[in-house]
């Protein structure tokens, strides 16, 4: 158990639902991020966030659109989204000191995505 | 941007055995972290050494920062060590964005 709670833990979905994938961390952390885990690649950040505001923000397309709440949750909405796109999608938190390149992460167990 | 290299790519070991991994980055940087992935996906946090040695029951890592490069050691190994085990580092400074190697796949067999 890291801490980091991810819901559901598997996915499917058609191209056309909206669905929504949820994080909670109980550590008391102050930063939340989405990476993105597909077969035969390395892991990819999707999001940050620091104190409920975007601090970095890759190149995502849109119709994957994050939202946090407060710095103990974390959501990523998905739409219309595309059978490439089915990959492990992983939360995770870390204390955030504001420089970011220091940051211990925490993992959640991830969301398996299938997308049909 | 920065580079991270992993070796081997597969292991194979018989339980019991040692191993040591390793992760070689290309430019200087503030944090190395080491994570294992078990087979059902989750990632968890072995090591966070930006230089030096740390050690956690039969694992232990080292951490030459003016040689980029970090081992990972796995003694006495057991059938639960098998899985992904990845390097990662800031991918620049200032950087919340982990830059991560392609990973270790680890096999323990009886």
């Amino acid at each position: 158990e890291t801490g980091v709670t991810q819901t559901p833990r598997h996915l499917v979905m058609g191209m056309t639902n909206k669905k929504s994938l949820k994080c909670e961390q109980h550590l008391g952390h102050n930063a939340m991020y989405w990476y993105k885990q597909s077969a035969k690649k390395p892991l990819e950040l999707m999001f940050v966030y620091s104190l409920e505001e975007r601090v970095e923000n890759n190149s995502v397309p849109s119709r994957f659109s994050p939202e946090c709440p407060n710095s103990s949750h974390l959501f990523l909405h998905l739409h219309t989204l595309q059978p490439e796109d089915s990959a492990l999608y992983l939360c995770a938190s870390s204390q955030d000191s504001s420089r970011g390149d220091n940051e211990k992460l925490f993992f959640g167990s991830g969301t398996q995505l299938s997308v049909l | 941007g920065i580079q991270v290299e992993q070796s081997p790519p597969d292991l194979i070991l018989q339980e019991g055995a040692n191993s040591t991994l390793r992760c070689n980055f290309s430019d200087s940087v503030n944090n190395l972290q080491w994570f294992h992935q078990n087979p059902w996906g989750q990632l968890i946090n072995l090591f966070y050494i930006p230089s030096g040695t740390k050690q956690n029951g039969r694992l232990s890592a080292t951490t030459v920062a003016t040689e980029r490069y970090s081992l990972l050691y796995i003694s006495s190994s057991q059938t639960t060590d098998s899985g992904v085990y990845f390097c990662a580092v800031p991918s620049g400074a200032g950087s919340y964005q982990l830059t991560f190697g392609k990973g270790t796949k680890l096999s323990v067999i009886p």
